[in-house]
């Protein structure tokens, strides 16, 4: 059985430009989590879908990002325009019920200049 | 709310060297505490995890257990190997709080034959 993807696995862009992100989550688990490790610092949740619905987006930095998951399969993330400080690694995790294990992705650094 | 402390690294050891990784947690109610683990150039994998008081969690020789008197969920290894080099994050989950996970900083471990 596939696990989570994440792709890129690197992406280094200029500032300004945009950067999409795609994560494709276990086939049947209606849990998708996006987290974010920026360098020294912990990991820290952005959002969590339920399906195709956003169930929480507190963590979500500024409205440069934009998280998507049409028909409740992959999930995007898009960071429009890109700054110095979104640099880091984004993880992508799907679980299939609300108490049981996150499966997280390989992560996608990356990286603004 | 909810935070994770975790032991700053990074820490290096000797192979066959006994191996302590501090954590102690915040949380109301009843958080599950888990440590995660991340090898070179992969993603997050759970290493193991407990979900109430004095539960031990054990996995690769691995083991922490749950103290709810100190708020701790250390992970120790009597014994680490070479292929222990990755970095140890340390997280909990509080499905009545905020249903998502909260992390420490990550510890990372390097182990020389």
């Amino acid at each position: 059985e596939a696990g989570v993807t994440q792709f890129p696995s690197h992406s280094v862009i200029e500032k300004g430009q945009t950067v999409t992100l795609r994560c494709d989550p276990i086939s049947g688990h209606d849990n998708l989590y996006w987290y974010r490790r920026v360098m020294g610092k912990e990991i820290k949740f952005l959002l969590h879908f339920v399906k195709e619905s956003k169930q929480d987006e507190s963590g979500m930095p500024n409205n440069r990002f934009l998280a998507e998951r049409t028909g409740g399969t992959y999930s995007t993330l898009k960071v429009q325009p890109a700054e110095l400080e979104d640099s880091g690694v984004y993880f992508c995790a799907s679980s299939g019920g609300m108490n049981t294990e996150a499966f997280f992705g390989q992560g996608t650094r990356l990286t603004v200049v | 709310g909810d935070s994770v402390t975790q032991m700053e690294g990074p820490v290096t050891l000797s192979e066959e060297a006994f191996l302590t990784i501090n954590c102690t947690y915040t949380a109301t109610g009843y958080p599950s505490l888990f440590w995660y683990v991340q090898y070179p150039g992969e993603g997050l994998q759970l290493l193991l995890k407990a979900t109430k008081a004095d539960d031990k969690g054990s996995n690769k020789g691995f083991e922490a257990t749950y103290r709810k008197e100190t708020t701790s969920f250390h992970l120790e290894k009597g014994s680490v190997q070479v292929s222990d080099s990755a970095v140890y994050f340390c997280a909990l989950y509080n499905a009545g709080n905020n249903r998502k996970l909260i992390w420490g900083l990550g510890t990372s471990l390097g182990v020389n034959p």
